[in-house]
């Protein structure tokens, strides 16, 4: 059981550039989210899912684009990277967003935009 | 959105029990309280969660005041590893945020060996 998998660990990128980051679980849990942290701010609600073909808006979605076909994959994507945009990314997921569950973060990946 | 309240930092002795608070004034009858830590360089772990009753689990302690304005997590013996930060949340009810959970700043425990 991998639970949440989130690839790539590290990445560089230069301002302009568009990328995927992978978010993949295998709990069968309905709920995916995205969150970014800044040092000094927590972690921050970017993009989430309540099943497949469901997406919406989090605190902050600017610059990032979700889709989720499958209810095991939920990626975030990067427009056109900004330096703003540097930071770590977790992907969470949960049975239900209901109350009453824990949720599941991954590992996280580390973003530098230069 | 239902705030917390929780200290900076903390220290604690290996192998004595910690016990970190966590205040939360404005809580709403429908808010769970979870906790979740982060270790250095991790994603945040889910530790325990409760309503109203103490809760327990293999990891730790959950004490909740009778009139839920406040809670404590509880560690009944600090390791090395327990070393990490320490997130009290309220669960938003809010239905136009889909459950998100609203992280602070967090308790950074250090254990001393």
């Amino acid at each position: 059981n991998a639970g949440v998998t989130q690839t790539p660990k590290f990445q560089v990128l230069k301002t302009g550039q568009s990328m995927t980051l992978q978010c993949a679980q295998d709990m069968n849990h309905e709920y995916m989210s995205w969150y970014r942290q800044d040092p000094g701010m927590g972690l921050r609600l970017i993009h989430y899912s309540v099943g497949a073909g469901i997406t919406d808006q989090g605190e902050v979605p600017n610059g990032y684009n979700v889709s989720r076909s499958t209810t095991e994959d939920f990626p975030l994507r990067l427009l056109s990277a900004a330096p703003s945009q540097t930071s770590v990314y977790f992907c969470a997921s949960s049975y239900t967003n209901s109350f009453n569950y824990g949720y599941t973060f991954g590992s996280g990946t580390r973003l530098t935009v230069v | 959105d239902a705030k917390t309240t929780q200290p900076n930092s903390m220290e604690s002795n290996e192998e004595e029990p910690v016990h970190l608070p966590c205040n939360h004034s404005t809580i709403s009858g429908t808010d769970y309280i979870h906790w979740y830590r982060q270790l250095p360089s991790q994603g945040p772990e889910y530790v325990i969660h409760g309503l109203t009753s103490n809760v327990n689990n293999r990891m730790a302690s959950l004490a909740i005041a009778e009139d839920r304005k406040s809670s404590t997590l509880i560690l009944h013996r600090a390791t090395l590893r327990d070393a990490a930060v320490y997130y009290c949340i309220l669960r938003d009810s809010g239905h136009n945020q889909g459950g998100k959970l609203i992280f602070g700043q967090g308790t950074e425990l250090s254990v001393k060996p």
